[in-house]
């Protein structure tokens, strides 16, 4: 399969604990981008590399949270000190990019779906 | 001035009618609008998407209908069948900021009755 893949599809874990997750693009894809979905909302911007560097990251993204893409291939996205707001469906997404595109369309992986108890 | 609106939240419809998801935004310098389908446990999927020098896009049973002095953008599926029902998210893009970070609308559960 040459999509999106994310690991683990679904982590629990108790409340002030440390989760990693895994996010494998498309292999020719440059652009990497991590979201946040809760229950029925829309996905929410977290960050976003160009290869290996992170060039955006939002305000939802406290100091617990950090994301790392080394060698600018898989990305990983670390939460630490756990909390129950944090939830969620974490949704990778990766697109081509390159100079003079006019569109950039991001394919998003099966998303990790994590509960905080 | 980043939001996108989008509605209904939640949608029925008899197989082989038409379904229509609204969307609305604010910020004038969004250029790309993509709509995106979602399935449980799954990813969200492009659909189409539109660009708003051209007022509709048609791919198959779906068409977008762009509305750029209203600032309103929708989403057709025509002949709709059972296999549709998903979420569907409606977003925006400004494709010359550096980060193609996606303004997502709140999404809108589509049910397909047979």
């Amino acid at each position: 399969d040459t999509g999106v893949s994310q690991d683990p599809r679904h982590k629990i874990t108790k409340r002030g604990q440390n989760v990693t997750f895994r996010c494998d693009p498309i292999s020719e894809h440059n652009r990497l981008y991590w979201y946040r979905q809760t229950l029925g909302q829309g996905p929410e911007f977290l960050t976003y590399f160009q290869n290996e560097a992170q060039l955006e990251k939002s305000r939802l993204l406290s100091d617990r949270f950090s994301a790392e893409r080394p060698k600018g291939s898989f990305s990983t996205l670390e939460i630490q000190r756990t909390e129950q707001g944090d939830s969620a469906m974490y949704l990778c997404a990766s697109s081509l990019g390159g100079g003079g595109r006019l569109k950039d369309e991001q394919f998003f992986g099966p998303g990790t779906r994590l509960t905080v108890l | 001035q980043q939001q996108v609106k989008q509605s209904p939240q939640s949608l029925i419809v008899q197989k082989g009618g038409i379904s229509i998801i609204n969307c609305a935004y604010e910020n004038t310098a969004f250029d790309y609008f993509p709509w995106y389908q979602q399935f449980p446990g799954k990813g969200p999927a492009l659909l189409i998407a539109i660009r708003p020098d051209v007022s509709e896009k048609k791919e198959g049973r779906f068409t977008i209908s762009f509305n750029k002095s209203a600032k309103q953008f929708s989403l057709h599926i025509m002949d709709s069948q059972p296999g549709d029902s998903a979420t569907y998210f409606c977003a925006a893009l400004r494709l010359r900021d550096s980060n193609y970070q996606l303004i997502w609308g709140a999404g809108t559960k589509l049910i397909i009755k047979p």
